[in-house]
């Protein structure tokens, strides 16, 4: 079946816009996350959902991150007053809710703040 | 905070050969151990995961050792094929309430000499 799909792969904006990031989860998988990987380096967890439930936004490093997930199934991530540090790939997973472990990622979203 | 991080970023075997990349860990509550591979322009994909209980686990092709006594972790790989060259990162899922993402290491980057 089909993975995680995320659009667009690749975003250029310039500082100050806003912008969105969609991410379609495996159908069936009510876990969804969002991490954020800054080049060279891992993956830093920003968000998490799990079916109706409200998210965890543990992660989310500053309040003009925010994302919502519709319907329990596709999720956005909408970053405002885009800063050039934002500048990324913004990875989505999936999971089974109950096997949090296996997460199944997306190709992810590069970002670059200009 | 917490932090898991890897001894050597850059691994160079020979195809064929077996190679064994390395992580530190220091959060003792974490549940499960997990390592992903990453290949240019893809997400992470899970390879093999190990629960804090354990200390060996194989799979196709991998071993991964859990040593909790100096907090490290290995992923051994088996007669190295071209298809291995990818960044490893090894991941820790925490226990209890709070945040479901994973923790990410910085990531190994294998590459297989033919």
């Amino acid at each position: 079946g089909a993975g995680v799909s995320q659009s667009p792969s690749n975003k250029v904006t310039e500082k100050g816009k806003d912008v969105e990031l969609r991410c379609d989860p495996i159908s069936g998988h009510t876990a969804l996350y969002w991490y954020r990987q800054s080049l060279g380096q891992g993956l830093e967890f920003l968000i998490y959902f799990q079916g109706n439930s409200a998210p965890d936004k543990s992660g989310l490093p500053s309040d003009r991150f925010s994302a919502e997930r519709t319907g329990g199934s596709v999720s956005t991530l909408t970053i405002q007053r885009t800063q050039q540090e934002d500048s990324a790939v913004y990875l989505c997973a999936s999971s089974l809710a109950a096997d949090r472990i296996t997460q199944y990622f997306g190709p992810g979203t590069r970002l670059t703040v200009l | 905070g917490e932090s898991v991080g890897l001894h050597l970023p850059t691994l160079s075997v020979q195809e064929g050969d077996n190679s064994i990349i390395n992580c530190a860990y220091s959060n003792s509550a974490s549940d499960y151990f997990i390592w992903y591979k990453q290949e240019s322009g893809k997400g992470p994909q899970f390879i093999i995961d190990i629960r804090s209980n354990m200390d060996k686990r194989q799979g196709q092709r991998v071993t991964v050792l859990l040593n909790k006594t100096v907090k490290h972790l290995s992923l051994q790989i088996a007669a190295t094929q071209p298809g291995d060259s990818a960044v490893y990162f090894c991941a820790e899922k925490g226990s209890g309430g709070g945040a479901d993402g994973l923790t990410f290491g910085k990531g190994t980057h294998l590459i297989i000499q033919p």
